[in-house]
């Protein structure tokens, strides 16, 4: 099925150091969510977006939903170990209205 | 809030027989459940949408007679793999929303393997 494009798929960076991380796509989304899944657990829900341009912040984390409803980023500022696991973007393009079509993932990996 | 349980956590079962997967919403009604497939290392994949005393909606490719899914309640939706084979071996994760159709709050997968 159709999926987003995220970017990066990997990610390998210092304890401490901020991560960034992207989606886009070629249509227009209503609605983007970022999750985080670790091995062997389901995907937990980091941020939800709903309107164009906004920008929103849970902690160390902070998403943006793109102006154009064509993209989103979610940045990670001064990384800690339990930051690692696979992070997922999700959108919808109709608002509260089913389908999440998701990205392929970032890996993300932390030397400590 | 938005808490979503699976059982069993894990399961291990003989190829030919049947497998019964539960989700359960525990503190919200869930007017619509999702059941996603994911193999190692990939994204999550929807099998099939699932509204509440109604038939489920499954995605291209998914045989609705191999995969039967039931969401009899507001909190209950239960996906049972029939004549299980060994590619049916996967990480099944379903997901539920609420009332205000916010979002898909997921359960903690359930690992089955079919030797």
């Amino acid at each position: 099925g159709q999926q987003l494009n995220q970017s990066p798929q990997s990610m390998f960076i210092q304890e401490g150091e901020d991560v960034s991380m992207n989606c886009t796509s070629s249509s227009i989304f209503n609605t983007w969510l970022w999750y985080k899944q670790d091995p062997g657990e389901g995907p937990v829900l980091l941020i939800a977006l709903y309107k164009a341009g906004e920008l929103t912040s849970n902690g160390r984390l902070t998403a943006q939903f793109g102006i154009t409803r064509k993209d989103s980023f979610l940045n990670i500022s001064a990384s800690i170990p339990s930051d690692v696991g696979i992070y997922f973007c999700a959108g919808q393009r109709v608002q509260g209205a089913q389908k999440l079509v998701f990205g392929q993932g970032t890996r993300l990996t932390i030397n400590p | 809030g938005a808490v979503v349980s699976q059982h069993p956590s894990r399961v291990i079962c003989k190829s030919g027989t049947s497998v019964k997967i539960e989700c359960r919403s525990l503190d919200f009604q869930a007017t619509t459940m999702f059941w996603y497939r994911q193999f190692p290392k990939k994204s999550l994949m929807l099998m099939a949408t699932s509204n509440e005393g109604s038939k489920a909606t499954y995605e291209q490719g998914v045989e609705k007679d191999k995969f039967l899914i039931n969401h009899a309640s507001l909190t209950l939706s239960t996906l049972t793999v029939t004549s299980a084979h060994p590619e049916d071996s996967s990480f099944y994760i379903c997901s539920a929303s609420g009332l205000a159709k916010e979002t898909q709050y997921f359960g903690p997968g359930t690992r089955l393997l079919v030797l």
